[in-house]
């Protein structure tokens, strides 16, 4: 592994489903980070993660959660999938702290019918 | 008003011209100021960094921080067409230390 992984790369799902998108990372990274992007919009924060054990919530974080069990992973799930959360998820990473230069999964398109 | 905003774009400029990207922000207690790029279908890459008033330059790119203005910018210089692609700004306040907001990005097309 070499940065940040994300499974699975893209996924069609069936409203009213449960999903779990993975995040690994190997760059003992403190903070960690899930992002949704639609469609002509930027980066919004859904949850993130300062260190291992913690978690808070971003901007959107309705319908989502996350747990942080350890450094390497943070899994993002969808209790219940709705139409109004297709989208691409990317999950970073960060050292944390004031200067958070962040680096980026490739991301999971997420459709859900 | 959003706390991040760009120019709303798309930029085009011609092959070898300066690109100009700009971004406002609304916290002024923010201390950490990000460009990214990201290319179509890819996900973002870090490209500069800035924390302190003035210019900072890495190879053709230079951001400029004012922070009594909230005003940060990205300057490409000798752009090329691989320079076409959706550049994000994100602001760190020192507020929330370790979250970054993000700009809805500019969209840049260098035309041969």
């Amino acid at each position: 592994i070499a940065g940040i992984t994300q499974a699975p790369t893209s996924q069609i799902l069936a409203a009213g489903r449960r999903m779990t998108l993975r995040c690994t990372q190997d760059m003992r990274h403190n903070a960690m980070y899930w992002y949704r992007q639609d469609l002509g919009l930027g980066l919004r924060l859904i949850h993130y993660s300062n260190t291992a054990g913690t978690t808070g919530k971003g901007e959107v974080p309705d319908g989502y959660s996350v747990s942080r069990a350890n450094t390497d992973d943070f899994p993002l799930t969808l209790a219940s999938a709705v139409p109004s959360q297709t989208s691409v998820y990317f999950c970073a990473s960060s050292s944390g702290g004031d200067y958070n230069e962040q680096f980026f999964g490739p991301g999971t398109r997420l459709t859900v019918l | 008003q959003k706390e991040v905003e760009q120019n709303s774009g798309p930029l085009s400029v011609p092959e070898g011209a300066i690109a100009s990207l700009n971004c406002t922000y609304s916290d002024r207690v923010s201390q950490s100021f990000f460009w990214y790029r990201q290319y179509s279908g890819k996900s973002p890459e870090l490209i500069m960094s800035i924390y302190s008033n003035g210019d900072k330059e890495d190879g053709r790119f230079t951001a400029q921080l004012n922070k009594a203005s909230q005003y940060v910018s990205l300057l490409i210089r000798d752009s090329q067409p691989s320079d076409s692609a959706t550049y994000l700004c994100a602001v760190n306040s020192g507020t929330n230390a370790g979250k970054s907001t993000f700009g809805d990005g500019t969209t840049l097309t260098v035309k041969p």
